[in-house]
Formats: C-alpha cells, sequence, structure tokens
C-alpha cells in the first residue's frame, strides 16, 4: 500500500541555521501534501500545506518544496529556533477529500 | 490553542475497566476523527465522523467505540482493552470531511492512555 516516510527519524540543528526535513512518498497520485509538528506532551500542528499544481510554498519561516518527478517533499526552516524542536510529519492524501496517510516523523533537536 | 479539546490527559486503566475519552472542538468543524499514535509509528487513523455520521472504521477493534452526538462532540468509549492498546489517542476536526479544498485536521494534545 501506499506510504509516507520520512529519509531521517533525528535531525540535529544549530541554533540559527537552516534546516531541511525530508519526505518521499510512493503514490504518484497523491494531490495534497501536509507537514504538521508536534512538541512534546502536545498534539500535532499544522505548518504549512501545498497541493500537486504547486512545486513551492513559503509561510512564516517555512518552505515547503514538492518535486513530483522523484516523489519527493521538503520543509525548510529558516532560522531554527530553539522552539522549533519538535517531531516534524509530512502527511499526504490522493483523490480530492482522501484519507491522510502520515509518516512516522522526524525529531528536530536544536542546539544553542 | 486550536480549538479541540480532549479530557482526560492522561488515562490509567485496567483491562477489565470500561473508560471514555471525550473530545469536544469549537472550530464549527463538521468532520471529526479518532487517531492512535504508537511510539516509533505513524499516526493510524481509527474512525472518522462526517456530519455526525461514522464515514470510516479503520478495521478498528470492537473494544474501541466511537460515539458522536453532534458535530461539536466525539466520544471514544473503551472496554477491556489489552495492554498494546496503550498510545496517545488523538482527536482531530476538519471543516468537512472530502472537501475539495482543504484537507487540513486540528488536533487535540491527545489522551495518554496506559493499560495495565
Amino acid at each position: 500500500g501506499e506510504s509516507v516516510g520520512l529519509h531521517l527519524p533525528t535531525l540535529s540543528v544549530q541554533e540559527g541555521d537552516n534546516s531541511i526535513i525530508n519526505c518521499a512518498y510512493s503514490n504518484s497520485a497523491s494531490d495534497y501534501f501536509i507537514w504538521y509538528k508536534q512538541e512534546s506532551g502536545k498534539g500535532p500542528q499544522f505548518i504549512i500545506d501545498i497541493r500537486s499544481n504547486m512545486d513551492k510554498r513559503q509561510g512564516q519561516r517555512v518552505t515547503v518544496l514538492l518535486n513530483k518527478t522523484v516523489k519527493h517533499l521538503s520543509l525548510q526552516i529558516a532560522a531554527t529556533q530553539p522552539g522549533d524542536s519538535a517531531v516534524y510529519f509530512c502527511a499526504e492524501s490522493f483523490n480530492q477529500g482522501g484519507k491522510l496517510i502520515f509518516g512516522q516523523g522526524t525529531e528536530l533537536s536544536v542546539k544553542p | 490553542e486550536t480549538g479541540v479539546t480532549q479530557t482526560p490527559r492522561h488515562l490509567v486503566m485496567g483491562m477489565t475497566n470500561k473508560k471514555s475519552l471525550k473530545c469536544e472542538q469549537h472550530l464549527g468543524h463538521n468532520a471529526m476523527y479518532w487517531y492512535k499514535q504508537s511510539a516509533k509509528k505513524p499516526l493510524e487513523l481509527m474512525f472518522v465522523y462526517n456530519f455526525k455520521e461514522q464515514t470510516e472504521n479503520n478495521s478498528v477493534p470492537s473494544r474501541f467505540s466511537p460515539e458522536c452526538p453532534n458535530s461539536s462532540h466525539l466520544f471514544l468509549h473503551l472496554h477491556t482493552l489489552q495492554p498494546e492498546d496503550s498510545a496517545l489517542y488523538l482527536c482531530a476536526s476538519s471543516p468537512v470531511r472530502g472537501a475539495a479544498t482543504n484537507e487540513k485536521l486540528f488536533f487535540g494534545s491527545g489522551t495518554q492512555l496506559s493499560v495495565l
């Protein structure tokens, strides 16, 4: 079945550096992708989403890039801060309105 | 705050107990979801309700029984659980399941369940 996976289970970055979290998906028909952030003791919190008719979308300090050719999704966080330390999940869905399929998550640690 | 409130935050129960998890959303959404989050595993969808009607049961054992009395409230009734059911149970809501423009889910903080 389709699955969404993350390349690295953990990522450690220096405060102030940029972070890149990667995600691979297997279903070329997926048309919607979303990133969530989950801090310890909290539920997942929406960060940014993108539809398959776009390659890039920017938010506040975050950018999502979609490469449909290689079925790859990435989340870039600019000037990473200690408050960015969390687990980041990507998810995909297909056939508009289909259920979200979540990846395992990448734990981001920010060193002061 | 996401507008989705779950109680209790923590629950410890024996295998013969009956307990219920509660979720309430204040976002005016019409779709509500239960997810299970186990360590080192992706989020697992359990149930979906759309306008109070259950539209998805993802092969969940009958010891988990959902209830959705209205679009703002969702319950998960637990009975004779197993230790492997210990996990974080997350409730989420979205405007409408199957909406053409938005699949964004809003999650609560979850109930951390331990089954002894």
